[in-house]
């Protein structure tokens, strides 16, 4: 079955600064898929970024970014210029390719310190 | 487009008892997933309709059933409720339901179980 783990229960960054998220997984597919969510205080979860597996490029969106290392297993999640909207519960999910369920780590609390 | 929605947002049973717990998707959406999120166990994926056919099932006891309607709401059914149903429980759709679709999720039912 596979896995994820996000070893880091809670994080905190300074506005402005720049925070990494980890994030590992396991799988024996060559083909899946790589998210990560974000959960505010009583808000709707939004999708993050996500990263194809077969894609070397790592995913960027605005001040997000993934550094994907496929060999490691390893999905962590960059934060650049944070924000105080930015603070927020944050899921690494992983997701085989075809109709199947995301797998989610068991989060990491962001707070964003002014 | 409106979001997915959840109805009732908050829940409080006492064991033994059962609910149900609505949930529409996108319009146009025909996938509908459910997933249990508590504390202890994180996020855990629960079933997946698409067409009105249960299309995946995680590994939940026979208490927690659903269906999906042939307008691609779903709902979801807990019998004989214990303490550890406590639970924010999430719904969310896509397309297809196949992982290359974002799925996209509802702001939740707080099921509390006394």
């Amino acid at each position: 079955a596979q896995t994820v783990t996000q070893s880091q229960p809670e994080m905190s960054v300074q506005e402005a600064e720049t925070v990494t998220l980890s994030c590992t997984y396991d799988t024996s597919e060559s083909d899946y898929y790589l998210f990560w969510y974000k959960q505010p205080p009583s808000r709707q979860m939004i999708l993050v970024i996500r990263q194809e597996a077969y894609k070397q490029q790592n995913a960027t969106e605005n001040r997000f970014s993934v550094n994907f290392q496929k060999a490691a297993k390893s999905f962590s999640l960059k934060i650049s210029d944070s924000q105080l909207g930015d603070a927020a519960m944050y899921f690494c999910a992983y997701r085989r390719s075809g109709n199947t369920p995301l797998v989610f780590g068991k989060g990491t609390r962001l707070s964003v310190i002014a | 487009k409106a979001g997915v929605t959840q109805t009732p947002r908050y829940l409080i049973k006492t064991r033994g008892q059962q609910v149900t717990l609505s949930c529409s998707p996108i319009s146009g959406h025909r996938s509908v997933s459910w997933y249990q999120q508590t504390p202890g166990q994180g996020l855990q994926f629960l079933f997946e309709y698409f067409s009105e056919t249960q299309r995946n099932k995680g590994n939940f006891p026979g208490r927690f059933s659903g269906r999906q309607f042939s307008n691609s709401r779903s709902e979801m059914n807990v019998s004989t409720l214990e303490l550890g149903d406590s639970a924010l429980y999430l719904c969310a759709s896509s397309t297809t339901g196949n992982s290359y679709n974002e799925q996209f999720f509802g702001p939740g039912t707080r099921l509390t179980v006394l």
